[in-house]
């Protein structure tokens, strides 16, 4: 069955350190990936996403993240993290063209 | 603006007394879904609609019902909510499941 693996459930960094946030999926073929975040009592909002091509993908508010089919992973990083990133972060896998599966979620916590 | 609206916000309500989440919006997106998060278990998706009068179950279909009669709106049902309904729902939408996915504010219930 397909499924993603958010295996972090808390990470604290320290504003200004760099930041990965690992995802893992099991899926047949090549999945749509995706990474979402949700700040304290929001919706979610996309910050990037990867189809094909360029398996470095950039996205908004300096994030950016790997595709690594050898390791079915799509780590999202940051080089250096504000205070403002601290929420919570999603990544998600689209399957059969029609279906969206989340993972359980990573919370960012950064002290100044 | 381009948005998702759910309405109410927060809803408490007793076991078995029937209630209806509205969600809308104003994009003419095709694709429109609802999940469920609940604590370290991340969004999972309920019901999803790839346009009017197409509707399929996502992952936690049981005890909910939807319906897409218009292309705006997408209305999740809950015939006879029980306890473990309780839980922060968002509804979403896009113009495809690959795309990106817009989510509204979230509609928090709670079921005595």
């Amino acid at each position: 069955a397909q499924s993603v693996t958010q295996p972090d459930i808390h990470i604290t960094v320290s504003e200004g350190a760099s930041l990965e946030l690992r995802c893992n999926y099991s899926y047949g073929a090549t999945p749509y990936l995706f990474w979402y975040v949700q700040s304290p009592g929001q919706g979610l909002q996309l910050l990037l996403k990867y189809f094909s091509g360029d398996t470095l993908v950039q996205g908004i508010k300096g994030f950016e993240a790997e595709f690594k089919r050898s390791q079915s992973s799509f780590n999202l990083r940051k080089p250096s993290v504000h205070w403002s990133d601290a929420a919570e972060y999603f990544c998600a896998v689209g399957v059969n063209t029609d279906k969206l599966i989340f993972g359980t979620g990573t919370r960012l916590q950064v002290f100044p | 603006e381009a948005q998702v609206t759910q309405n109410p916000r927060y809803l408490i309500t007793v076991t078995g007394k029937k209630l209806t989440v509205t969600c809308s919006q104003n994009m003419n997106h095709e694709y429109m879904s609802w999940y469920r998060q609940d604590p370290g278990l991340g969004l999972r998706q309920i019901y999803y609609s790839m346009n009017v009068e197409v509707t399929d179950k996502g992952d936690v279909p049981e005890g909910y019902k939807v319906s897409r009669k218009e292309k705006r709106n997408f209305p999740l049902i809950l015939e006879s909510p029980s306890p473990n309904q309780t839980s922060l729902y968002f509804c979403a939408s896009s113009f495809a499941p690959w795309e990106t996915q817009y989510f509204g504010p979230g509609t928090r219930l709670l079921v005595l």
